[in-house]
């Protein structure tokens, strides 16, 4: 099975712009996840998306939105972008009987300037 | 919420040395237990787990963790590093008795194997 893909892989935005990134999760998965990944925080957990509904929300501010397409692939949405959104952002999926197994993409990394 | 806490940041070690990487979550109830790997420039890939059973979980490239419910710890355990186990390595708990089985992260420990 292909793995969990991520587009673009690299991103450079200025502060105030907007920025959707994508993911495709591996066939079967209808679980998407999506991380904020920085040095010395770890990974934090912006939300998660089940059958095209939004099923776990994390403790970012509503500039970060994403949805997910019937096909279960999803698009995480950062608006008004800050210096401190500089990070990579990891999309995970999950095999339905297994939601908290998570299989990691690439990542796609944003650089804020 | 659940919290987890990995205590060494950074770890550097001469091949051969054993390894222990301390991992602790922040309370008890049902719990299902990780440990990622990061390698320099590739995904995150899952290293073991613990769902149930035997507290002593085996994983790939000879890593082993132990479950010790009583002091709310998942440590991580390799007897002889190698170079190639130069990586950064996550430990991540899903509290399943607190509702969500989203799995939180600690923040990771550095590992450098000097060969």
């Amino acid at each position: 099975k292909a793995g969990v893909t991520q587009t673009p892989r690299y991103l450079i935005k200025t502060r105030g712009q907007q920025v959707t990134l994508s993911c495709s999760p591996i066939s079967g998965h209808r679980s998407v996840s999506w991380y904020q990944q920085t040095p010395g925080q770890g990974l934090q957990f912006l939300f998660e998306y089940f059958s095209e509904t939004q099923r776990n929300k994390g403790n970012f501010p509503g500039r970060f939105s994403g949805r997910q397409f019937s096909n279960s692939r999803s698009e995480m949405n950062v608006s008004t972008l800050e210096l401190g959104d500089s990070a990579l952002y990891l999309c995970a999926s999950a095999d339905p009987g297994l939601v908290n197994e998570q299989f990691f993409g690439p990542g796609t990394r944003l650089t804020v300037l | 919420a659940q919290s987890v806490s990995q205590h060494n940041h950074h770890v550097i070690l001469s091949e051969a040395a054993s390894l222990e990487l301390g991992c602790n979550y922040s309370y008890g109830g049902t719990v299902n237990l990780f440990w990622y790997v990061q390698y320099p420039g590739q995904h995150l890939q899952l290293l073991l787990k613990y769902f149930s059973g035997d507290p002593l979980v085996k994983g790939i490239k000879g890593f082993e963790a132990e479950f010790i419910k009583s002091k709310f710890s998942f440590n991580l355990r390799k007897p002889s590093v190698q170079w190639s186990d130069t990586a950064e390595y996550f430990c991540a708990v899903a509290d399943l008795s607190g509702g969500s089985y989203i799995p939180t992260f600690g923040r990771g420990t550095s590992l450098i194997v000097h060969p």
